[in-house]
């Protein structure tokens, strides 16, 4: 089975800090994903990544920046969190061959930005 | 503009009887569709997937989804529902945007709440 790691499941920040969401899968997956989920809204796509040192914004990016060093890792970075960033961030990955792969989840990590 | 959409935030049905979780989508070209379900505290899992076929999918759980491309709808069913399929359910089509990069297009998710 597919096991996609999401480093912290609840993290409290204060306004302006940086922050580090870390996200490690251990399929040999190609495509990685970072999502926000809010009440409401479902899943928004925030950047994606098709593989290593490749990154791309999703619908969402402002505020937000992405580093994927290495194939396993993908790291979300909130270069001055704010308020507005407070949610549930769940990082998900994918065989990259097609489309029709189904996505895999993290467990996902709450954050809440003070 | 493409988009999912899933017209009850919540679906109460009692425990045994059928349930049907609403679907629909706008996209251009050939429809890619999924169901994830998410249970408390967890990640999104994979329920079943429609890519060309078939119009009636099966998938995880006993649960099943019918395409219909007349009324552009994906609706997700199950015969007899359980308490423990008490969770939040997203739809979800492929982007087939000009950037046509694969990426998933959510819907808002529905609430299903299944009484003993």
């Amino acid at each position: 089975d597919v096991k996609v790691t999401q480093s912290s499941r609840y993290l409290v920040k204060r306004t302006g800090e940086k922050v580090f969401l870390e996200c490690v899968q251990d399929m040999d997956h190609e495509n990685m994903f970072w999502y926000r989920q809010d009440p409401g809204l479902g899943l928004r796509l925030i950047y994606f990544s098709y593989d290593v040192k490749m990154k791309e914004k999703g619908d969402i990016p402002e505020g937000y920046s992405v580093s994927r060093e290495k194939k396993e890792r993908f790291s979300l970075i909130l270069e001055s969190a704010s308020t507005n960033q407070t949610s549930m961030y769940l990082c998900a990955s994918r065989f990259g061959g097609g489309y029709n792969s189904p996505l895999h989840f993290g467990n996902g990590t709450r954050l809440t930005v003070t | 503009a493409q988009s999912v959409a899933q017209p009850e935030d919540q679906v109460n049905v009692a425990e045994g009887n059928p349930l049907t979780v609403k679907c629909t989508y706008s996209v251009s070209g050939n429809p890619y569709l999924f169901w994830y379900v998410q249970y408390p505290n967890r990640g999104l899992q994979f329920l079943l997937k429609y890519i060309t076929g078939d119009n009636l999918v099966k998938g995880s759980y006993g649960f099943e989804a019918e395409f219909n491309k007349s009324q552009t709808s994906f609706h997700l069913k199950k015969p007899s529902a359980l308490v423990s399929d008490s969770a939040l359910y997203f739809c979800a089509v492929r982007d087939t945007g000009s950037s046509n990069t694969g990426k998933l297009i959510f819907g808002q998710g529905t609430t299903l709440q299944v009484k003993p």
